[in-house]
């Protein structure tokens, strides 16, 4: 069965300052993974996502992540943070005999400080 | 018009009231999803759809119920509502055949007091 770990349920940067947000799954076959940001007051929309192919993806505003197979994690990373990133994160995985459903990781809210 | 629409966005319900929470979507996805997003507890899934005739429960269906009243339509009920279903309340959509993801509506806050 497939599963996701967010580690940090909260985390705290300043404004320029590295993000990363850790993700870690369990999978039974290759998985593939998504990260979803879920902005106040509105759902969730696809950040980026790993399918096959290159390992490290790029994704919308500056967000990127890459996939390592031997450390089953799928972190996401932004060089330098903007006050505009603070939002709640989510990891999914999910598994192409699993019906590809997507699995949910329990969140992690991102805050930018000034 | 956005490709999932959630109504109403807010609703404020009564104790004991029967309320219905609408999914509607343009994607021509055949698989829907209820999904409930409480504080600190990610999200929970209430129920599935895999087409018109196929829908299944997910790990909180208890209290709910649901329709797929056409491949575009998902509605889900609380027959009789209780203080602790205050969550907001998600639909999403997927193809079957692409591993896209899903593409979810902006919600539905629900309030019951």
């Amino acid at each position: 069965a497939q599963s996701v770990t967010q580690l940090g349920s909260h985390v705290s940067v300043s404004e320029g300052a590295l993000v990363l947000l850790r993700c870690n799954y369990s999978s039974s076959v290759p998985p593939y993974l998504f990260w979803y940001v879920q902005y106040p007051n509105q759902g969730l929309q696809l950040l980026l996502k790993y399918t096959t192919g290159a390992t490290l993806v790029k994704g919308i505003n500056g967000f990127e992540a890459e996939f390592k197979k031997s450390e089953t994690s799928f972190h996401l990373t932004k060089p330098s943070a903007h006050m505009s990133d603070a939002a709640e994160y989510f990891c999914a995985v999910s598994e192409s005999n699993a019906g590809n459903m997507l699995t949910f990781g329990g969140g992690t809210r991102l805050m930018v400080k000034p | 018009d956005a490709d999932v629409t959630q109504t109403p966005r807010n609703r404020i319900t009564k104790t004991g009231k029967r309320i219905m929470l609408e999914c509607s979507q343009t994607k021509g996805h055949d698989r829907m999803y209820w999904y409930r997003q409480d504080p600190g507890l990610g999200l929970q899934l209430i129920y599935y759809s895999f087409d018109v005739k196929d829908i299944n429960k997910g790990e909180i269906s208890d209290g709910y119920s649901v329709s797929r009243q056409a491949q575009a339509k998902f509605s889900l009920s609380l027959e009789s509502a209780i203080p602790n279903q205050t969550a907001l309340y998600f639909c999403a959509t997927s193809d079957p055949n692409r591993n896209y993801g899903y593409t979810f509506g902006s919600g539905t806050r629900l309030t019951v007091v």
